[in-house]
């Protein structure tokens, strides 16, 4: 049971490169999310995907797109990387929205913008 | 989402049962309580989550007070493998938000495991 996995694990990029986060769940989840972490913020939601082709927008969505033609995939793109963007990323996944579903988190990726 | 409040952080013995406390004196009667763990270098973990009953589950148990307004995640015996950040967050049976699903994370609890 692979679950959800991240790629890649660790990332250096310079700043205004374009930078892609892949996230992938084997589960058939609907939902899908990406979170940022920061020392001093906790876990802040960037985007998320109720199913294939909706998507929408989180509580610090500015410099991020995203896409999900797939139902398993969930990509994030930095189209101009920047420092403040310097972070670690999470993936999550659940069966559905809703208070007492559970969300299942990838092991993230720690981004380094130089 | 309404606020909770956990101490910053708390050790324990391994083997030892590990009672890590929340207040959420501002909780409201739809509000689910969610509890999730986030070990070194990983994503958070859902641990467990209740309404107003205690629940029990394979990896711990959650104590409601009467009043909703406090509750307790119960470890009955810490491993090193405990170690972690435990995260107490309240989730609206209605009005989750805009954000579908969007978990918000205080600071939480950093628990510390001695051998």
């Amino acid at each position: 049971d692979a679950g959800i996995t991240q790629s890649p694990r660790y990332k250096i990029t310079e700043t205004g490169r374009q930078v892609t986060l892949m996230c992938h769940q084997t589960w058939s989840h609907s939902y899908m999310f990406w979170y940022r972490q920061d020392l001093g913020h906790g876990l802040r939601l960037i985007y998320y995907s109720a199913a294939a082709d909706i998507t929408d927008k989180g509580e610090v969505p500015d410099g991020y797109v995203v896409s999900r033609s797939k139902t398993e995939n969930f990509p994030l793109t930095l189209e101009s990387a920047t420092r403040s963007q310097t972070s670690v990323y999470f993936c999550a996944s659940s069966v559905r929205t809703g208070s007492n579903q559970p969300q299942h988190f990838g092991d993230g990726t720690r981004l380094s913008i130089l | 989402d309404a606020k909770t409040t956990q101490p910053n952080s708390m050790e324990s013995n391994e083997e030892e049962p590990v009672h890590l406390p929340c207040n959420h004196s501002t909780i409201s009667g739809t509000d689910y309580i969610h509890w999730y763990r986030q070990l070194p270098s990983q994503g958070p973990e859902y641990v467990i989550h209740g309404l107003t009953s205690n629940v029990n589950n394979r990896m711990a148990s959650l104590a409601i007070a009467e009043d909703r307004k406090s509750s307790t995640l119960i470890l009955h015996r810490a491993t090193l493998r405990d170690a972690a950040v435990y995260y107490c967050i309240l989730r609206d049976v209605v009005n989750y938000g805009g954000s579908q699903g969007n978990l918000i994370f205080g600071k939480g609890t950093k628990l510390s495991v001695k051998p």
